[in-house]
């Protein structure tokens, strides 16, 4: 079955401790992002990629890292200068450059991460 | 600035009756529009689109509107069912591979 894996799907850190969120994906799409979803504030573009080893800033970027080693594969980095890292992280990923038609993303199940 | 818009966080509707969901955006950029559903603690699944060349798309008992002039999109479900109950998202984007924006979302509750 094609899809998208996050892990882990619960995650507790400490204050001032990095943490690295998984996102595998195996429909051999070209694009991936990470989103973050807070009450009241629907989904917020942290970073997307459209290609390996290349990736842009989304809306809210700032305390975030990630990579596109991988076309599978795109981890996104809370560091400690996230300020308020606590939510729910969705990653997802498209097919890419379309001749035509939306750019329709297929989600993961996301990941929530809780700093204590 | 919120460049899409839902206005309404909540709606509560009657099963059997037609639910209106709406959306405002600001980008005049944008050519294509996403209705995305979501339950708690899951990723949002994509429900129906719609390109800017189109004022309607429809799909079983969901049909997507757009007012290209008022900047203006609902999506319509008829007949509502319990199992529609979820949060809805409206999100766009300004080409066919463009990041794609979303809105805050509904939270739509249809009653037995």
């Amino acid at each position: 079955d094609g899809g998208i894996t996050q892990s882990p799907k619960y995650l507790f850190r400490k204050e001032g401790q990095n943490v690295t969120l998984s996102c595998e994906q195996n429909l051999n799409h070209d694009a991936m992002y990470w989103y973050r979803q807070d009450p009241g504030q629907g989904l917020r573009l942290i970073y997307y990629s459209q290609i390996v080893n290349d990736f842009q800033k989304g809306d809210i970027a700032e305390g975030y890292s990630v990579s596109r080693e991988k076309k599978e594969s795109f981890p996104l980095t809370v560091t400690s200068a996230q300020k308020n890292p606590t939510a729910f992280y969705l990653c997802a990923s498209s097919p890419g450059y379309k001749l035509s038609g939306a750019n329709v993303l297929t989600f993961g199940a996301g990941s929530r991460l809780t700093v204590l | 600035d919120q460049q899409v818009k839902q206005n309404s966080p909540s709606l509560s509707v009657q099963e059997g009756r037609i639910s209106i969901l709406n959306c405002d955006y600001t980008n005049s950029m944008f050519d294509y529009f996403l209705w995305y559903k979501k339950y708690p603690a899951e990723g949002p699944t994509f429900l129906i689109s719609i390109s800017s060349i189109k004022d309607k798309n429809e799909d079983g008992r969901f049909t997507v509107f757009l007012n290209k002039s008022a900047k203006h999109l609902s999506l319509h479900i008829v007949p509502s069912q319990p199992g529609d109950s979820a949060v809805y998202f409206c999100a766009a984007s300004e080409t066919s591979y463009d990041k794609v924006i979303f809105g805050p979302g509904t939270s739509l509750s249809v009653i037995p």
